[in-house]
């Protein structure tokens, strides 16, 4: 596509489900990363990819939270038992090659959990 | 890790004039972007610049890595420019992006 596309745009949950992100980074892009943006904050790094695998995760918060890019181009971020805390717009960014390249960033998918 | 400072915080600007933002960071860094965050949420680049100058319509940036800052111009400002402009730098890994605070603008018409 022409750019980063995520989905949902916007995702409301009740406390302790299950939800999951979507990010399709630009064609051809071998690197994908992960950020989360709270309210008044800069977005914040969570996980990189390049190509399928996760080259760092350092940046998740905890073992809830959980990324996978099985084919190298579409990610997809897992939360498990959602918390109000994860509340929260959750970034993704591509890269045409690690390192120093430029990052692009899609529009966010807004997760709220009540 | 690096530490990269934004300022000012808030800024409100009449219409028509012009400004100056400012990255400081704390390490050598190969990555330096400047982004405008809409309402929407939505990270719209505006300069990937590590090193040196570059202009692009009203908006012009200039990077001195050796001095370890970044300044964004922004001349004859439009209500349109309006929102959260962040500073990112890669950081030790050499590939995340660290983000500043960012610099919230508001430009009144």
């Amino acid at each position: 596509g022409a750019g980063v596309s995520q989905t949902p745009s916007n995702k409301v949950t009740e406390k302790g489900k299950y939800v999951e992100l979507r990010c399709d980074p630009i064609s051809g892009h071998t690197a994908l990363y992960w950020y989360r943006q709270s309210l008044g904050q800069g977005p914040e790094f969570l996980i990189y990819f390049q190509g399928t695998g996760a080259a760092d995760d350092s940046g998740l918060p905890n073992d809830r939270f959980f990324a996978v890019r099985p084919e190298g181009s579409v990610s997809t971020l897992k939360i498990q038992r959602t918390e109000r805390g994860d509340s929260a717009m959750y970034l993704c960014a591509s890269s045409s090659q690690g390192g120093t390249g430029e990052l692009f960033f899609g529009e966010g998918s807004r997760l709220t959990v009540l | 890790g690096i530490q990269v400072e934004q300022s000012p915080p808030d800024l409100i600007l009449q219409e028509g004039a012009n400004s100056t933002l400012r990255c400081n960071f704390s390490d050598s860094v190969n990555n330096l972007q400047w982004f405008h965050q809409n309402p929407w949420g939505q990270l719209i680049n505006l300069f990937y610049i590590p090193s040196g100058t570059k202009q692009n319509g009203r908006l012009s940036a200039t990077t001195v890595a050796t001095e370890r800052y970044s300044l964004l111009y922004i001349s004859s400002s439009q209500t349109t420019d309006s929102g959260v402009y962040f500073c990112a730098v890669d950081g030790n890994s050499g590939y995340a992006l660290n983000f500043g605070k960012g610099t919230s603008l508001l430009v009144t018409p």
